[in-house]
């Protein structure tokens, strides 16, 4: 059964720090999500790797994928409030030729403070 | 473009009632599925369609747990007889079929079962 790990649950920072989130999950996938959420709110695309080696950014945002490891960092620079958010990652599963039943892990919750 | 849309955003029911989620997708999109996250564990995967086949039901938990696709447009979840353990929300997202890789979500459906 293909377990994603997300580390860590909670994540407290000040305002123009940087920091990782970390994704490691289980079994075999070239695809992996990273979707954003706030309260109330619906999950958010912000990224889709899907190779090994893929890196992506958006503005304060870099999203790195290593298939071998089994590993997705999600990469915080210079962190602002607005990010306060809770983060996803989720892994793709196929089955039966059809794609993308995500397997998702935990969700970080970070708070940025001033 | 519109996005996904659920319906109702919440509801409050008493185990043993019935309750029917509904969900439109983004126009055009063959991919749909139901996910959910009850309280403090991850978002699961519930069912995918593609049109108005089922693809994958293997997350849907047991047989009061009924997913339509009428036409392949919209899509209800139907819990019947509601229990307790089935309060969370209900998340439901589409894809498009041929191009691009990107999962959309809705705000999810609440449901709490008292």
């Amino acid at each position: 059964e293909l377990k994603v790990e997300q580390n860590p649950l909670f994540l407290s920072m000040q305002e123009g720090k940087n920091y990782t989130i970390y994704c490691n999950y289980s079994t075999t996938s070239d695809r992996l999500y990273w979707y954003r959420q706030d309260p109330g709110k619906s999950l958010e695309s912000l990224f889709v790797l899907l190779s090994n080696g893929a890196v992506k950014q958006e503005g304060r945002l870099m999203a790195s994928l290593d298939t071998k490891a089994r590993l997705s960092t999600l990469h915080i620079t210079a962190a602002v409030h607005d990010l306060s958010a809770t983060y996803f990652c989720a892994v793709a599963l196929y089955g039966g030729g059809a794609t993308n039943k995500l397997i998702f892990g935990t969700g970080t919750l970070l708070a940025v403070q001033p | 473009e519109a996005g996904v849309t659920q319906f109702p955003s919440h509801s409050v029911i008493e185990k043993g009632q019935t309750v029917t989620l509904r969900c439109d997708p983004i126009s055009g999109h063959d991919n749909l599925y139901w996910y959910r996250r009850v309280m403090g564990k991850e978002i699961k995967f519930l069912l995918h369609f593609v049109k108005e086949s089922k693809q994958d039901e293997s997350g849907m938990p047991n047989n009061r747990f009924l997913a339509e696709r009428t036409g392949g447009t919209y899509s209800t979840l139907k819990v019947q007889p509601a229990e307790l353990e089935d309060s969370g929300v209900y998340f439901c997202a589409s894809k498009a079929r041929a191009q691009g890789n990107t999962i959309y979500f809705g705000e999810g459906s609440w449901l709490t079962v008292v």
